[in-house]
């Protein structure tokens, strides 16, 4: 167990539709990311926050949106969901961003299934 | 950016034996390579990592190794058991971003 949670396990909806993912990161860690995993993109790093502010994106759609908040938990908005945003999301969290914090401890993940 | 490259894709062994996982980089910037074990249904969990001022690490039958001017790193694992069955990614990141580019990952079979 990581200490890093994710809310929910699963999620299941429709093309078109909005969903929330949630994100809990280890008690002290100031840093959150999301990563995609899907069976032909491997893992992708989506977007970092740092103590509230965003601090790095990467290959995140504009019709995906996050932010941190005050208490450090996160959470990931995905939006006009299309058949290829079924994946598996994770979260991962750090203490701090730079050495010698750059270990990312990875929670269980959410698995999104567009239908 | 990065682009990690991460070979093979799948790898089984006999019980005992050793496996390698190699993977290489692009950006001479990035300084912090770890290791993740993926088992089914779980999220990637840290096994190792090395910086890159150092050429060698060893965490019990784990050993990771770095060459910095042929920018690879390969994972060791030795004395292979069942359960190190998973899959495998390598990643690379740097201070100025610490998000990590990972490989495309290794689906490890130890065939008992």
């Amino acid at each position: 167990d990581s200490g890093v949670t994710q809310t929910p396990k699963h999620l299941i909806t429709a093309t078109g539709q909005r969903v929330t993912l949630r994100c809990s990161p280890r008690s002290g860690d100031l840093s959150v990311y999301w990563y995609q995993q899907s069976l032909d993109q491997g893992l992708q790093f989506l977007i970092q926050y740092y103590n509230g502010e965003e601090r790095a994106k990467g290959n995140i759609l504009e019709r995906f949106s996050a932010q941190q908040f005050p208490d450090l938990h996160s959470e990931l908005n995905l939006s006009s969901l299309e058949l290829g945003d079924s994946a598996l999301y994770f979260c991962a969290s750090s203490v701090a961003v730079g050495e010698p914090y750059n270990e990312q401890f990875f929670g269980p993940g959410t698995r999104l299934t567009v239908l | 950016g990065e682009n990690v490259e991460q070979h093979p894709s799948t790898l089984s062994v006999q019980e005992g034996d050793s496996a390698v996982i190699k993977c290489t980089y692009s950006d001479s910037a990035s300084n912090y390579f770890p290791w993740y074990k993926q088992e089914l249904g779980k999220g990637p969990q840290l096994i190792i990592d090395i910086r890159s001022n150092v050429g060698e690490k060893k965490d019990q039958r784990i050993a990771v190794t770095l060459n910095k001017t042929a920018k690879h790193f390969s994972l060791h694992i030795t004395e292979t058991q069942p359960e190190d069955s998973a899959v495998y990614f390598c990643a690379a990141s740097k201070n100025t971003g610490n998000q990590f580019y990972f490989g495309t990952g290794t689906s490890l079979t130890v065939i008992p």
